[in-house]
């Protein structure tokens, strides 16, 4: 079936420390893939996405590279701040459908 | 920008009471959806709906029902609430394209934290 793992959190970095956040997949086909950030007390908003292999989606300093080979999607920011704390989701879309299949989410904590 | 807008951020009802929760979206859209979404679980997909009148079940529909009587507005329904219930409810929209892929991201309201006493 299809089905997203990202990694557990919490995941707690220092300010400017290199940020990490593993997304891996299961799908039928060749899904388009999102990440998605919730701040606390909001809804969620996309923050990149991909829709190919090899593609890569970035927005705000966070990349993510659609990797096929290795069916992962994996966040990075090369500088964190107090700011970028939220909780981040990985996505993917079932083909035809309009349906996204979501992780489990994780959260960051930077601290000044 | 989308607005997807949700009637209200904190509920409080009792066992038992039936719970409508509206979600209204100002882009035309023709997809939404509802969400709930609890600790350690992620999203988890209750109803969605591609045009008005129409409706399909997601993931975990049971203790649920939906109406979309207007392409704008998509109203979940707890027809006896439970305890079981109280949880984060999100809604979204997005835009349908007919291709293969969904392109177009979701678009989602701030939530309504639902307790049900």
């Amino acid at each position: 079936g299809n089905s997203v793992t990202q990694m557990e959190g919490p995941v707690t970095l220092s300010e400017e420390a290199f940020l990490t956040i593993n997304c891996t997949y299961t799908a039928t086909g060749y899904p388009s893939l999102f990440w998605y950030v919730q701040y606390p007390g909001e809804g969620l908003q996309l923050l990149l996405k991909a829709t190919k292999a090899d593609d890569k989606g970035s927005n705000k300093g966070f990349e993510a590279t659609y990797r096929k080979e290795t069916t992962s999607f994996h966040l990075e920011k090369g500088s964190v701040q107090v700011s970028d704390s939220a909780v981040y989701f990985c996505a993917l879309d079932l083909l035809y459908t309009g349906k996204l299949i979501f992780g489990q989410g994780t959260t960051l904590q930077v601290k000044p | 920008d989308v607005k997807v807008t949700q009637s209200s951020r904190y509920l409080v009802k009792r066992t038992g009471e039936k719970v409508f929760l509206e979600c209204v979206q100002d882009m035309d859209h023709e997809n939404m959806f509802w969400y709930r979404q609890d600790p350690g679980l992620g999203l988890r997909l209750i109803y969605f709906s591609y045009d008005v009148k129409m409706k399909e079940k997601g993931d975990i529909p049971e203790g649920y029902s939906v109406s979309r009587e207007k392409k704008e507005r998509f109203s979940l329904i707890l027809e006896s609430a439970s305890t079981n219930q109280t949880s984060m409810y999100l809604c979204a929209s997005s835009l349908f394209e007919g291709s293969e892929h969904s392109n177009q991201p979701q678009h989602f309201g701030d939530g309504t934290r639902l307790s049900i006493l």
